[in-house]
């Protein structure tokens, strides 16, 4: 069971580059997010999609862009990093709202620009 | 602006004591309140979780209790034992629209050590 893949792991980006986070999950779940976690921040949503087809801003969206590309994968794209996005990303899914189950992360993506 | 307040931001106790770790919320529309385990170099995975008609619910050694009128909500593990060491966060979500996805609001997390 595979859960919620995300890669990749690790990654350093030079000011100005860009990079696509990928996510993909093996549950049919039909909502998938993006979140960032910094120390003494906890999580903080980047994006989400209810379902495939739509997606939706976060409460930190700026900087990003993302992908519903079917309902299984959701990207995350960067298209200039900035030294303010390291942090290590967490795409999520849920059996709809999530409410009976909850959200099943994935283990993360570090990210460093520098 | 943090809508979901928690405390402490570390918590250090012996084997088998009740660490108790606190949550504050603003937003009365808050209609779930979750309590989500992280492990090192892992994410984040529900506990426990709450609604707001009840002031207490129990799994395991895990409790969450409630107050509404002073929107607090707080988790308690009994006996806690070295391998509950890791981070907790404390949630809370509204539904913004019926059948859409919720969005989940965290705390700032708790790093909780359990000495042997």
């Amino acid at each position: 069971n595979a859960g919620v893949t995300q890669t990749p792991k690790f990654q350093v980006l030079k000011t100005g580059q860009s990079m696509t986070l990928q996510c993909a999950q093996d549950m049919n779940h039909n909502s998938m997010y993006w979140y960032r976690q910094d120390p003494g921040m906890g999580l903080r949503l980047i994006y989400y999609s209810a379902s495939e087809g739509t997606t939706d801003k976060g409460e930190v969206p700026n900087g990003y862009n993302v992908s519903r590309l079917n309902k299984r994968e959701f990207s995350l794209r960067l298209e200039s990093a900035a030294p303010s996005q390291t942090s290590v990303y967490f795409c999520a899914s849920s059996e709809g709202s999530g409410l009976r189950y909850g959200y099943t992360f994935g283990s993360g993506t570090r990210l460093t620009v520098v | 602006q943090q809508q979901v307040k928690q405390s402490p931001q570390s918590l250090i106790v012996q084997k088998g004591g009740i660490p108790i770790i606190n949550c504050a919320y603003e937003n009365t529309a808050f209609d779930y309140f979750p309590w989500y385990q992280q492990f090192p170099g892992k994410g984040p995975a529900l506990l426990i979780a709450i609604r707001p008609d009840v002031s207490e619910k129990k799994e395991g050694r895990f409790t969450i209790s409630f107050n509404k009128s002073a929107k607090q909500f707080s988790l308690h593990i009994m006996d806690s034992q070295p391998g509950d060491s890791a981070t907790y966060f404390c949630a809370a979500s509204i539904r913004r629209v019926v059948g859409s996805a919720r969005q989940l609001t965290f705390g700032s997390g708790t790093q909780l050590t359990v000495l042997p």
